[in-house]
């Protein structure tokens, strides 16, 4: 059964520093997201992206979030300069239709920024 | 904006049927979905209902009152391996949005 990687599974960084998370969505999916679930919380939406742009972004995603597509496979967040607050659990997910959201998540990276 | 409400906790009995509760408010809908996660994994998509009415997937179903602003998830002959936080989450104007999670311990 075809499934939603990322990698790293952990990134531990240093304040200020720039990271970038991986993900390699279902090969078929057209829409791609990234959500955070910083411990102990609810899951929250960060970005939405679809045809090689972003379709919607949250409050949470400002300047310092990216995200790319840089090749035929792979879906990146970078975030530049991390904060301690960025420090959550990470989520990519893919799905085939955006509205009716059956989207399938990636295992997560857990960002410790220390 | 939008916002759902779940309970936190429940406890169930192995072999039992428990029923998860959700209320939402947004602007716009287009559907609920729920999600199973355990702890330290991802959420794991159970559900989706976009109609009025009861979606049965073998122990698991779900039901939407769209005029209420209700779903539940209903969950039969209960297994230890059930016990995971679940999520309701809603489809507006605005991109998904999960609920806090109700957790549940399947207890023997």
């Amino acid at each position: 059964e075809p499934e939603v990687t990322q990698t790293p599974s952990h990134q531990v960084t240093q304040m200020g520093q720039e990271v970038i998370l991986r993900c390699v969505p279902i090969s078929n999916h057209l829409y791609f997201y990234w959500y955070r679930q910083i411990l102990g919380q609810k899951v929250e939406f960060l970005v939405s992206f679809y045809n090689n742009e972003i379709s919607e972004k949250s409050e949470i995603f400002d300047d310092q979030f990216s995200v790319e597509r840089p090749d035929g496979s792979n879906f990146t967040l970078k975030i530049r300069s991390t904060k301690l607050e960025d420090s959550a659990m990470y989520f990519c997910a893919s799905g085939a239709s955006g509205i009716t959201d059956t989207q399938y998540f990636g295992p997560g990276t857990r960002l410790t920024v220390l | 904006g939008q916002s759902l409400e779940q309970p936190s906790e429940v406890t169930a009995v192995e072999g039992a049927i428990v029923q998860i509760n959700c209320t939402y408010q947004t602007s716009g809908f287009y559907g609920l979905s729920w999600y199973q996660q355990h702890d330290g994994g991802a959420p794991t998509f159970l559900s989706y209902n976009a109609l009025d009415g009861l979606e049965e997937t073998g122990r698991f179903s779900s039901f939407l009152s769209r005029s209420d602003s209700y779903g539940y998830l209903l969950l039969q002959e209960l297994q230890m391996k059930d016990s995971a936080s679940y999520f309701c989450a809603v489809r507006g104007n605005t991109p998904l949005v999960f609920g806090k999670g109700t957790r549940l311990s399947v207890i023997a």
